[in-house]
């Protein structure tokens, strides 16, 4: 199963936008890429994915390299409330499975 | 739309006893799952249901570990007996099908002592 590398935590200041990168290298053609986050004492919440195009919802923006390897999660302005450890997860499709893979994620500090 | 419910949302037991945790998905959501997550890491997958059928639980310790989905809706996970290494959070997920986006519960925190 293809593997993602997160920094372990990042800070950012309220109000300022925040770029969570994501190294992906061993990603296949049909893996997409998911990103979800887990505020304390939650279940991880979905943000957002794509496959090769950038791609924007109300929560973030996706931006993914051209070659696929990497991907930045965009939060334009961040808040108290993004405080979070962010995953990047590919979907792997091996086998028809459709299995998420977590890694450690990210841990974002947000400050006031 | 309601999410996916779970409780307890905390259980504390002594280890040798056994305990329950129960999922109720996401209304028409055909897919369910279980995870765990140790402390500082990202949750893994026990076992994936599809209907009431158990597709992928090769990460399910069977020997005291057991799940069941009846009629296709609700789920169980059983630990029995529970050990002191269980102590996690238990997360159930479930989704439209198995292509589609995740939704995930609070989570159980199980504590054994």
């Amino acid at each position: 199963d293809a593997k993602t590398t997160q920094p372990n935590s990042m800070e950012s200041n309220e109000e300022e936008p925040v770029h969570l990168p994501c190294n992906h290298s061993t990603i296949s053609g049909t893996d997409y890429i998911h990103w979800y986050r887990q505020l304390p004492s939650q279940g991880p919440e979905y943000v957002i994915h794509g496959l090769t195009s950038n791609v924007n919802n109300r929560m973030a923006s996706l931006a993914i390299a051209e070659d696929r390897k990497s991907s930045t999660l965009i939060l334009h302005r961040a808040t108290l409330r993004d405080a979070a450890v962010y995953y990047c997860i590919l979907r792997s499709t091996t086998s028809g499975t459709y299995k998420y893979i977590f890694g450690t994620g990210t841990r974002l500090k947000v400050l006031a | 739309e309601a999410g996916v419910v779970q409780s307890p949302r905390y259980k504390i037991i002594e280890k040798k006893q056994p305990v329950a945790f129960w999922c109720n998905p996401i209304s028409g959501h055909n897919t369910l799952y279980w995870y765990l997550q140790n402390l500082g890491q990202g949750p893994e997958l026990l076992i994936r249901y599809e209907n009431e059928e158990a597709v992928d639980d090769s990460q399910l310790p069977k020997d005291r570990f057991s799940a069941e989905r009846l009629k296709g809706v609700d789920s169980t996970l059983k630990i029995q007996p529970a050990e002191l290494g269980d102590s996690a959070v238990y997360l159930c997920a479930s989704s439209l099908s198995y292509r589609d986006t995740q939704y995930f519960g609070p989570g159980t925190r199980l504590t054994v002592l």
